[in-house]
């Protein structure tokens, strides 16, 4: 089994809809993030959170929330869809600390925005 | 304002010749550096990692190398192989404990 899975692994919405996309990891991990990933643009942080009670902004926070519903889950969600937020979205996790830095992926969530 | 700089959108050689990806990084408080691998329809997966007080790292076909005064470091694969083909993407973590991440280069290795 997978140790970081998302779901769904393909979504299509219409504008204005409120959409939410699921993580949930077996690795034990304290620390969870959330990426998006656009074609020529890498990988940009939305939010990540290094312990239950923490929650942060990343690097394209606005449009999104998330919730960290307990240590193995982490969800993404979008308030009100706009087309601009098509893209690959990605969960990750990591131990965190020194020697935990490494980030484990997940499958990916492909989101259309119509 | 691009902290971490991958040139080459893409990159192809010769099945059994030497790869050679190269990133560069403008902040000084990077400390950490990973490489991973991503094939389409999948998740990034973790390749291998370099701490700052290294300037070199070696796993099998893959090694890493950091010249920190030149604030760049390459991902060198030998002997390439088809199944490396797949986007790498170059990451650096700092004090602030957040990765970022480059663009990616697109390797392809042709049989």
């Amino acid at each position: 089994d997978a140790d970081v899975t998302q779901t769904p692994r393909n979504r299509i919405t219409k504008t204005g809809k409120r959409i939410m996309l699921e993580c949930s990891q077996t690795k034990g991990h304290d620390r969870m993030y959330w990426y998006r990933q656009d074609p020529g643009l890498g990988l940009r942080l939305i939010y990540y959170s290094f312990d239950v009670k923490d929650i942060n902004k990343g690097e394209i926070s606005d449009g999104y929330s998330v919730s960290r519903q307990a240590q193995a889950k982490f969800s993404l969600s979008l308030e009100s869809a706009i087309p601009n937020q098509t893209a690959l979205y990605f969960c990750a996790t990591s131990e965190g600390g020194q020697g935990g830095e490494t980030q484990y992926f997940g499958p990916g969530t492909r989101l259309l925005v119509l | 304002d691009q902290q971490v700089k991958q040139n080459s959108p893409s990159l192809s050689v010769q099945e059994g010749r030497i790869s050679i990806l190269n990133c560069d990084y403008t902040n000084s408080m990077f400390d950490y550096f990973l490489w991973y691998k991503k094939y389409p329809a999948e998740g990034p997966t973790f390749l291998i990692s370099i701490s700052s007080i290294k300037d070199k790292n070696e796993d099998g076909r893959f090694t890493v190398f950091l010249n920190k005064s030149a604030k760049h470091l390459s991902l060198h694969i030998v002997p390439s192989q088809p199944g490396d083909s797949a986007v790498y993407f170059c990451a650096a973590l700092g004090g602030s404990e957040k990765l970022v991440f480059g663009k990616g280069t697109k390797l392809t290795v042709n049989p």
